[in-house]
C-alpha cells in the first residue's frame, strides 16, 4: 500500500525556535492534511491542503502541498511549550475512503 | 456539544478474554474510523466503515471485528485472536464528502494481561 515517509522522527528545540517537518511519498495524493496529538489524546487536525501547491496559515502553522503532489511541509514560527507533541502528516485521495497517515514527528520544546 | 467519544479511557482484560471498545459521534459523520497506536509508532488503520451496515478491513484487522448498525456508533472487538492486544486505541469519524478530514475521540488504552 501506500506509504508516507515524516522527518524527523524527532525534534529537540528551544522556546522561540522556528520549526520545520515534511512527509514524501512515492505515490500522488490530492489531499494533505496535519494533526497534532498531545500525550495520551486523540489527534486534531491542524491544517487540510487540497489543491498542489497550496500555502494555508494557522496561526503561527504554515502548510505546504507539494507541487508535485508527493510531498508537504509544516512549518511552525517562533514555538512555545504548548507546541509539544506528535505531528502526523496524512495523505488521501477522492473517493479512497481512507488516509494514509505517517508515523509522526515527535516535537520537545525546552523553556 | 458535538463530539465524538470513547469510554472507557482505560481498560483492562485478561489474556483469552473478549473485549468490546465503544465509539460515539452525534456530529452526523458518515465514516468512521479504528486506528491502533503502539508507543512512540504512528496510527495502523484496522477497520474502517462509511455507510452504516458496511465496513471494510484496514490494514491490521487480523483478531478484530466491528459492526456498523447505527451511524452514530462503530463498535470495535478485540478477540482472544489477537496476539499482542495492549495498545492504544483511537477511534475516528469524518463527512463523507471530506473524508480526509478526520475527526478523533481520546482514545481508549487496553491492557491485557
Amino acid at each position: 500500500g501506500q506509504q508516507l515517509n515524516q522527518s524527523p522522527q524527532s525534534m529537540f528545540i528551544q522556546e522561540g525556535e522556528d520549526v520545520s517537518m515534511n512527509c514524501t511519498s512515492s505515490s500522488i495524493f490530492n489531499t494533505w492534511l496535519w494533526y497534532k496529538q498531545d500525550p495520551g489524546e486523540g489527534p486534531v487536525l491542524l491544517i487540510a491542503l487540497y489543491k498542489a501547491g497550496e500555502l494555508t496559515s494557522n496561526g503561527r502553522l504554515t502548510a505546504q502541498f507539494g507541487i508535485t503532489r508527493k510531498d508537504s511541509f509544516l512549518n511552525i514560527s517562533a514555538s512555545i511549550p504548548s507546541d509539544v507533541g506528535i505531528y502526523f502528516c496524512a495523505g488521501g485521495n477522492t473517493n479512497a475512503g481512507k488516509s494514509t497517515f505517517g508515523d509522526g514527528t515527535t516535537l520537545t520544546v525546552k523553556p | 456539544d458535538g463530539g465524538i467519544t470513547q469510554s472507557p479511557k482505560y481498560l483492562f482484560r485478561k489474556e483469552g478474554q473478549n473485549v468490546t471498545l465503544s465509539c460515539e459521534q452525534n456530529l452526523n459523520h458518515d465514516a468512521m474510523y479504528w486506528y491502533r497506536q503502539d508507543p512512540g509508532q504512528g496510527l495502523r488503520l484496522i477497520y474502517y466503515s462509511q455507510i452504516v451496515n458496511d465496513f471494510q478491513k484496514g490494514d491490521i484487522a487480523e483478531g478484530y471485528s466491528v459492526s456498523r448498525e447505527k451511524k452514530e456508533s462503530f463498535p470495535l472487538t478485540v478477540t482472544s485472536a489477537q496476539k499482542n492486544p495492549t495498545a492504544f486505541y483511537l477511534c475516528a469519524s469524518s463527512i463523507s464528502d471530506r473524508g480526509h478530514e478526520q475527526y478523533f475521540g481520546p482514545g481508549t488504552r487496553l491492557t491485557v494481561t
